[in-house]
């Protein structure tokens, strides 16, 4: 099993659809969860940490279950300026700072 | 602004010659990080350091080398034997410490060796 794996993608979805990104890790003991995005040729910028009480911001929920080992983000209400790559994360945690990157899932949302 | 800086933006390399991709950041944190990024691959970790004059191999090390003598300089440098060097290599940083450990990137250096 991969350490960090997502939906290959691509999406294409119009505008004002609801999109959801599934990511699974393989590492119990990982401690600390993100979403990243990705414009093309661009560096990577966060988008949003996830809780295991789960987190909203605004269009965006994220969602944490622990004991399934997955993470997921769903985006609600696509605009196009959310066409980018969307990138899970994990954290090992602890006093190690690595963090383990998924390949990335493309989105294009259509007018 | 505070933030992380990479120079420069794109490389050309001949085969059989070493570059040093610089890495700053003012952001007072205290880890550092190299990745490097193929077309359709995840970022792969080169090196990382946790402290100033100190570092340690990621997942892809062989034929890269950095240094830390600066809290706010992590840079990298690509040798010759390293045998696939054209990649998109991104630098982060973080605060580091329990619950600290998102990441943030600098803009990247494109490298292509002709």
């Amino acid at each position: 099993r991969k350490e960090v794996e997502q939906d290959p993608g691509p999406f294409n979805v119009p505008e004002g659809a609801t999109v959801a990104f599934n990511c699974t890790y393989s590492n119990s003991a990982s401690q600390s969860f993100f979403w990243y995005r990705q414009d093309c040729r661009k560096e990577p910028k966060l988008l949003m940490s996830v809780y295991s009480s789960g987190n909203e911001d605004g269009r965006f929920t994220a969602q944490l279950n622990r004991a399934s080992q997955y993470i997921s983000l769903l985006i609600r209400d696509s605009k196009l300026s959310d066409s980018a790559t969307y990138l899970c994360v994990v954290g090992s945690g602890g006093s190690n700072y690595k963090l383990t990157f998924g390949k990335g899932t493309l989105l294009t949302v259509n007018p | 602004d505070g933030g992380i800086t990479q120079s420069p933006k794109y490389l050309f390399r001949k085969e059989g010659q070493n570059v040093t991709l610089s890495c700053e950041q003012n952001l007072n944190h205290d880890a550092m990080y190299w990745y490097r990024q193929d077309p359709g691959q995840g970022l792969r970790l080169i090196y990382y350091s946790q402290i100033v004059n100190d570092f340690q191999k990621g997942d892809i090390a062989e034929g890269y080398s950095v240094s830390r003598e600066k809290k706010e300089s992590f840079p990298l440098t690509v040798t010759s034997a390293q045998k696939n060097p054209t990649a998109f290599y991104l630098c982060a940083s973080s605060q580091g410490g329990r619950g600290y450990n998102e990441q943030f990137f600098g803009p990247g250096t494109r490298l292509t060796v002709l």
